[in-house]
């Protein structure tokens, strides 16, 4: 079954407008979340390293105070796309790891596929 | 600068076999994994390696030679829900995770 879930599935917003994305991690606990950004045909791109209590860790030229992450507990990431653009369209995805080293497999939730209208 | 090579596209017929593979560059390596992603999904996993030689997993099996930089996935007796990206990605020095764009897999009945 699932270990990570991710709301909403899909979510249409118009220019200008806030969304909340948010990550759970269902049976585990994740210190550490990651939030991809997917283009059609295209691989992930890590925007963002979310991390437990403090500050989340951010991609070169991903903007930090457009994509705001919130990792309030060890079960819960969110991603607030802020002042939504159509170029924000696209297919949000977070992950966790649910074992403990380094190399642990990531779990990604269903993504978040979001237009901008 | 740190890269990793994988087919765009591939097409092969239900019932065979098909080899994706996978070269990587890296700095420093912690291993390779191998995902599945489903169009409109996000990817699962299917496999990790580290030590070179071939991991098997059922129909699926991952192979990894270190000094070569270079892995594949093979699938066998292919069945029409394998029709998906598979993505290849390789765990740096600093643990970071390197992405292949993913290889389209069609399979035609």
């Amino acid at each position: 079954g699932a270990v990570v879930s991710q709301h909403p599935s899909w979510v249409i917003c118009k220019s200008g407008t806030s969304v909340k994305i948010e990550c759970r991690s269902l049976d585990f606990q994740a210190t550490t979340m990651f939030w991809y950004r997917q283009f059609p045909k295209q691989s992930l791109m890590l925007m963002a390293t979310s991390n437990e209590g403090s500050k989340a860790t951010y991609e070169q030229g991903v903007e930090k105070d457009k994509f705001l992450i919130n990792h309030a507990s060890l079960t819960l990431s969110t991603l607030t796309v802020t002042s939504a653009h159509p170029e924000d369209s696209s297919f949000y995805i977070c992950s966790a790891s649910k074992g403990v080293g380094d190399n642990s497999p990531l779990h990604f939730g269903n993504g978040t596929r979001l237009t901008v209208t | 600068g740190q890269n990793i090579d994988q087919p765009t596209e591939m097409t092969a017929t239900e019932g065979a076999i098909v080899q994706i593979n996978c070269t990587y560059q890296t700095s420093g390596f912690n291993g390779l994994f191998w995902y599945q992603q489903h169009a409109g999904e996000a990817p699962t996993f299917l496999s990790y390696n580290v030590l070179d030689g071939l991991e098997e997993k059922g129909r699926f099996s991952s192979f990894l030679s270190r000094s070569k930089g270079y892995s594949y996935l093979l699938l066998k007796e292919l069945q029409m829900k394998d029709s998906a990206s598979y993505l290849c990605a390789a765990l740096d020095s600093n643990y970071q995770l390197i992405w292949g764009a993913g290889t389209k897999l069609i399979i035609k009945p």
